[in-house]
């Protein structure tokens, strides 16, 4: 069973631009979910996605947004891109709100992104 | 403060040793408590999944939870190298059916010395 795919995997942006990361849930999985993870901060929920709705979303500003497809793929976008948003952004997938388990996050590797 | 505080490490042990990791936690909402392991590059991968307050054990590792300290604790037996690795403590409130936004604690770095 294929686990959680992201791409890509590195890349490096310079300020002011935008990105747009990409995430495949595990095959039957319907959440997607994406966090930050930072030295600093450690790792922060973003936001999380059902059925293509945005469920939940975390404490951060509107730079960062994100959809998911009707085969629960997923891509985040952060425009406007500043140094401090120089991350591992990591993407989860679950079953999903009223599954037992709905909680049980399986992650991909990540994107590492670089800004300079 | 912080809703989950985590000891920040590093932490260094040789190999056979019992580790103990801790996480104290101020949401008493949080009901499910979990810990992850992440390598180096690499996502973080689920450990152990806990409900409420109680004991689990799982080969060589055994979660601990006590709701009324709001403390969580994860210990390792017989540490291996291999065992070498970011462990991350995770809690979720109840919500409806639980959903996928997960607390995390920042990490404790462990290595475990041949």
């Amino acid at each position: 069973k294929a686990g959680v795919t992201q791409t890509p995997r590195y890349l490096i942006k310079t300020r002011g631009q935008q990105v747009t990361l990409s995430c495949s849930p595990i095959s039957g999985h319907r959440s997607v979910s994406w966090y930050q993870q930072t030295p600093g901060q450690g790792l922060q929920f973003l936001f999380e996605y059902f059925s293509e709705t945005q469920r939940n979303k975390g404490n951060f500003p509107g730079r960062f947004s994100g959809r998911q497809f009707s085969n629960s793929r997923s891509e985040m976008n952060v425009s406007t891109l500043e140094l401090g948003d120089s991350a591992l952004y990591l993407c989860a997938s679950s079953l999903g709100r009223g599954n037992p388990g709905a909680n049980v996050l399986t992650f991909g590797a990540g994107s590492r992104l670089t800004v300079l | 403060q912080k809703e989950v505080e985590q000891d920040p490490g590093p932490l260094s042990v040789p190999e056979g040793a019992i580790v103990s990791l801790n996480c104290t936690y101020s949401n008493s909402a949080f009901q499910y408590f979990m810990w992850y392991r992440q390598y180096s590059r690499k996502g973080p991968e689920l450990l152990m999944y806990t409900y409420s307050s109680g004991n689990k054990e799982d080969g060589r590792f055994t979660a601990q939870v006590d709701k009324s300290s709001k403390y969580i604790s994860l210990f390792i037996r017989d540490s291996q190298p291999s065992d070498s690795a970011t462990y991350l403590c995770a809690m979720s409130g109840p919500d409806t059916g639980a959903n996928s936004k997960l607390t995390f604690g920042k990490g404790i770095t462990l290595s475990v010395r041949p």
